[in-house]
């Protein structure tokens, strides 16, 4: 199994703020990293696949890069709204889909 | 508006079984592989099974292989998840998620249902 790998686990910081969290996958995996945003008592929404590929909808102050083991997202300038917990996950291997254990970040 | 509508989550004893129905709308629902995953209280996400669009292929993560059945009724645009010797690592939220991709399955996931409470206790 693709072992994927977050840091930090949580994150405190402030509106307006310039975020990054990253994520490691335990093998290559090419640009098959996705990204996921989880608001308390609610389903995980796609932000971005393919790595950096932004998905409909989704504000462009979101973005993500990488590829092979190592990833990022970023949000350029956090608002009220993105404070949440952030997944990745790898589409690499079908079996089994694999994510990260997740990032909160938090308002300081 | 796509639509997926879980239901089915109860409080069930170790050792039972338990069958999750998710109602799909508003896509062309045999177009698409179909996923559930589960997140445990307070805890991450974790994949549990796929189907294909045909039902013609099913996966399973370990943890779950040999106890859950996934199938599909794509005349009633409906996804199951058989869930057979329940343990209690199973209590957990259970979602259905449509595949992003139309025809093969991409492994990721477009559209989540709000999930269905699966509780295994005695």
């Amino acid at each position: 199994d693709i072992q994927m790998t977050q840091s930090p686990s949580s994150l405190s910081a402030s509106v307006g703020d310039r975020v990054t969290i990253t994520c490691r996958a335990s093998q290559s995996i090419s640009s098959y990293l996705n990204w996921y945003q989880q608001k308390p008592g609610k389903a995980p929404k796609l932000l971005i696949y393919a790595a950096s590929s932004l998905q409909s909808g989704v504000p462009s102050r979101f973005s993500g890069s990488g590829s092979g083991t190592d990833f990022t997202l970023t949000i350029s300038s956090l608002q009220p709204e993105d404070f949440a917990t952030y997944y990745c996950q790898q589409s690499y291997s079908t079996l089994p889909i694999t994510f990260g254990q997740g990032t909160r970040l938090e308002i300081k | 508006e796509v639509q997926l509508v879980e239901s089915g989550g109860v409080v069930v004893q170790p050792g039972g079984s338990l069958r999750l129905s998710c109602a799909a709308s508003g896509f062309t629902f045999d177009d698409y592989t179909m996923h559930w995953v589960r997140q445990a209280p307070g805890k991450g996400l974790e994949w549990v099974s796929l189907i294909s669009w045909d039902g013609g292929s099913t996966y399973y993560a370990d943890s779950v292989k040999g106890r859950f059945t996934i199938s599909r009724d794509n005349s009633k645009n409906s996804l199951y998840l058989q869930m057979n010797s329940l343990r209690t690592e199973d209590t957990a939220l259970y979602y259905c998620a449509k595949d992003i991709e139309r025809g093969a399955a991409a492994g990721f996931f477009d559209y989540w249902g709000q999930g269905t409470l699966v509780t295994v206790s005695s």
